[in-house]
Order: structure tokens, then C-alpha cells, then sequence
């Protein structure tokens, strides 16, 4: 089945710690993102990537750093520089053709940080 | 850039009744697609219908459509018989044409009681 995978659901982290999410996609989609969510906010852009080895922030790139060696993976870091980093997180994808570049979501991470 | 309200931060609606979300969008661009999503208690998002702007057709994905005024700026998305597993947080979001970041609205929480 083709889709996006986020791992794991749910992440601890200590204050201080990097921690590392899982974003993989098997859609062949150019272009991957990640999204902050937080209670009464919607979504909020962190990172995109249009293509292996490129990326642009968002607009709360702060205190985030990601990757983009393969196609198929796109992984977030969240810094012990982030003020607030407990949140849920979403990667998305889409094609770049077509119709307005249509995200497809994945399960999202639950991130804990205490 | 866009910006996208969704004013109604709850509602509600009896099984089988049909209700409006409500949804304004001010953008520059002069073509540009609206979308809304569904987040269930699972935290999934799910695409429900997509809108072309140059498209004066409203779209229709069986018990949910659209009602876009583009000279308004609205997009309202109505759902018909109304099922329990209708119950989710709603999204409304906006894309210009090349562009590959979306916008949402903070939300509406929709609850559909038996």
C-alpha cells in the first residue's frame, strides 16, 4: 500500500536531548513537509523539500533542522534549542504536478519533552 | 501569501441533519486551490474535497460540497446527513498555483450527536 509512515506515535524526550522523527513516504511524491500542531493553532509549515539535498523553512523553522539524502525520506530534528518543543507532529507529502500540490499526511508523532 | 479564518471554533449537529463549516481566505495570487481536511480523534488527515479557484463549478465528493464565492472569498463546505463519523476537527486551507506551501485555518471542531 502506498503511503507515509511517521515513527514512532509516541516520543519522551528530556529537556535538553536532540530527538530525531521518522517521516518516509513510498508515493514518489518530489516534495515532503513537516507541520507543527498545536491546540487552537491549525497546522504551521516548519521545513519543505521540492528535492533530494534541498530544503526551505517554513515559518517556524526555528530550533528545527531536517534532511533530504532520499526521495523517500525526509527526517525532522527537533534541537534542545526549540523553547517549546512538545507538540504533535505531521509530514506530508505531494506530486508536483497536477492538482494544486495535494498533501497527502501521514499518522503524525505525539513528541513529549519534560 | 494567504491567510485563511475559520470563525466557528465548535459546532455541533444531530445525526442524519446537515450543517455548514464556514471559511474566508484572502490571497494575492490569481489562481489558487482551496482544500478541506478532516482530522478525526485519530489525528489522520484526510483530504475531504478540493476546490480549483478558476473552476466557477462547485465542487462535490458525495454528502459533502462546497459553496465557493470567489468575489466573497469564502468556501464554506456543507455536510448532508451527517454521521457519526463525521465527528472530527475540520481544515480548511489554501494553495497558490506554484506554489508548494499550504495554509490552514486554525479549525472547527465539529461533534455529531446520535
Amino acid at each position: 500500500d502506498g503511503g507515509i509512515t511517521q515513527s514512532p506515535k509516541y516520543l519522551f524526550r528530556k529537556e535538553g536531548q536532540n530527538v530525531t522523527l521518522s517521516c518516509e513516504q513510498n508515493l514518489n511524491h518530489d516534495a515532503m513537509y513537516w507541520y507543527r500542531q498545536d491546540p487552537g493553532q491549525g497546522l504551521r509549515l516548519i521545513y519543505y523539500s521540492q528535492i533530494v539535498n534541498d530544503f526551505q523553512k517554513g515559518d517556524i523553522a526555528e530550533g528545527y533542522s531536517v534532511s533530504r539524502e532520499k526521495k523517500e525520506s525526509f527526517p525532522l530534528t527537533v534541537t534542545s534549542a526549540q523553547k517549546n518543543p512538545t507538540a504533535f507532529y505531521l509530514c506530508a507529502s505531494s506530486s508536483l504536478q497536477g492538482y494544486g500540490y495535494e498533501q497527502y499526511f501521514g499518522p503524525g508523532t505525539r513528541l513529549t519533552v519534560t | 501569501a494567504q491567510t485563511v479564518t475559520q470563525s466557528q471554533p465548535e459546532m455541533s449537529v444531530q445525526e442524519a441533519e446537515t450543517v455548514t463549516l464556514s471559511c474566508t481566505y484572502d490571497t494575492s495570487e490569481n489562481n489558487y486551490y482551496l482544500f478541506w481536511y478532516k482530522q478525526p480523534p485519530s489525528r489522520q488527515m484526510i483530504l475531504v474535497i478540493r476546490q480549483e479557484a478558476y473552476k466557477q463549478q462547485n465542487a462535490t465528493e458525495n454528502r459533502f460540497s462546497v459553496n465557493f464565492q470567489k468575489a466573497a472569498k469564502s468556501f464554506s463546505l456543507k455536510i448532508s446527513d451527517s454521521q457519526l463519523g463525521d465527528t472530527a476537527m475540520y481544515f480548511c486551507a489554501c494553495s497558490g498555483a506554484g506554489s508548494y506551501q499550504l495554509t490552514f485555518g486554525k479549525g472547527t471542531k465539529l461533534s455529531v450527536i446520535p
